[in-house]
């Protein structure tokens, strides 16, 4: 099982704005960088964060993340029909789970 | 553009070996600083990070499929492999490619491989 807790679900109308939180310990976010990727249905997950806060070339300014101690937060503003997805948040981890780790999902619903 | 495209069985029998490959284009493994991976995602699960090796073929494992992962890398075709041994049914999963730095900014398109007789 995960080492890094994200809720199951967020929903929100087309527009509105939604944060996925990401709760992991020391060994993992309180040390080290956070990503989060997106995954649309049937394709394999996009990175759209990284080092907690920076986004690659292409991922709109509507998607911003943050860290602070031990957790992350992806937030999504202006909410499009696009975004309906799952997201991860992941990071390294210096215990002795695997050196990888992802959150366990969150599934982002546009009413 | 770096992309990656893995390729393999899509049927595996219990007890055998999967053995997946994936080929990268757009960039060098040799040319160092990234760590190819491997992932996966069980039917409607979320995302467990397998293993990942150099491209000096240092590697590393996720501690709970360390006695059956193997990862190998063939510089010389640009590519870099996975085996898992004793397979059973729990290992049917989407298995994905994907380069890593400090995060995954490279990822193949996924391949299915279902354990069966």
């Amino acid at each position: 099982q995960s080492v890094l807790t994200q809720p199951p679900s967020v929903s929100a109308a087309p527009g509105q704005k939604v944060t996925i939180s990401c709760s992991g310990s020391s060994s993992n976010i309180g040390n080290n960088y956070v990503s989060w990727y997106q995954q649309l249905p049937g394709t394999a997950p996009k990175l759209l964060i990284y080092e907690n806060n920076k986004r690659p070339s292409g991922i709109p300014d509507r998607f911003s993340g943050s860290k602070s101690g031990t957790s992350a937060t992806l937030g999504i503003t202006g909410l499009q029909t696009g975004d309906e997805a799952d997201y991860y948040c992941g990071t390294w981890d210096s215990s002795l789970s695997a050196p990888y780790v992802f959150g366990t999902g969150t599934k982002v619903t546009v009413l | 553009q770096v992309q990656l495209q893995e390729s393999g069985p899509g049927l595996v029998k219990p007890s055998q070996t999967l053995s997946l490959t994936c080929t990268v284009s757009g960039g060098s493994i040799s040319s160092g600083g990234y760590y190819w991976s491997w992932i996966r995602q069980h039917p409607g699960k979320g995302l467990e990070w397998i293993g990942y090796i150099y491209y000096s073929g240092s590697t590393y494992y996720n501690p709970s499929l360390k006695s059956r992962v193997t990862i190998s890398v063939d510089t010389s075709k640009n590519q870099f492999s996975l085996k898992l041994s004793s397979v059973t049914a729990a290992d049917t999963a989407v298995y994905y490619c994907a380069r890593a730095s400090l995060h995954f900014d490279y990822w193949g398109q996924g391949t299915l491989v279902t354990v069966s007789s």
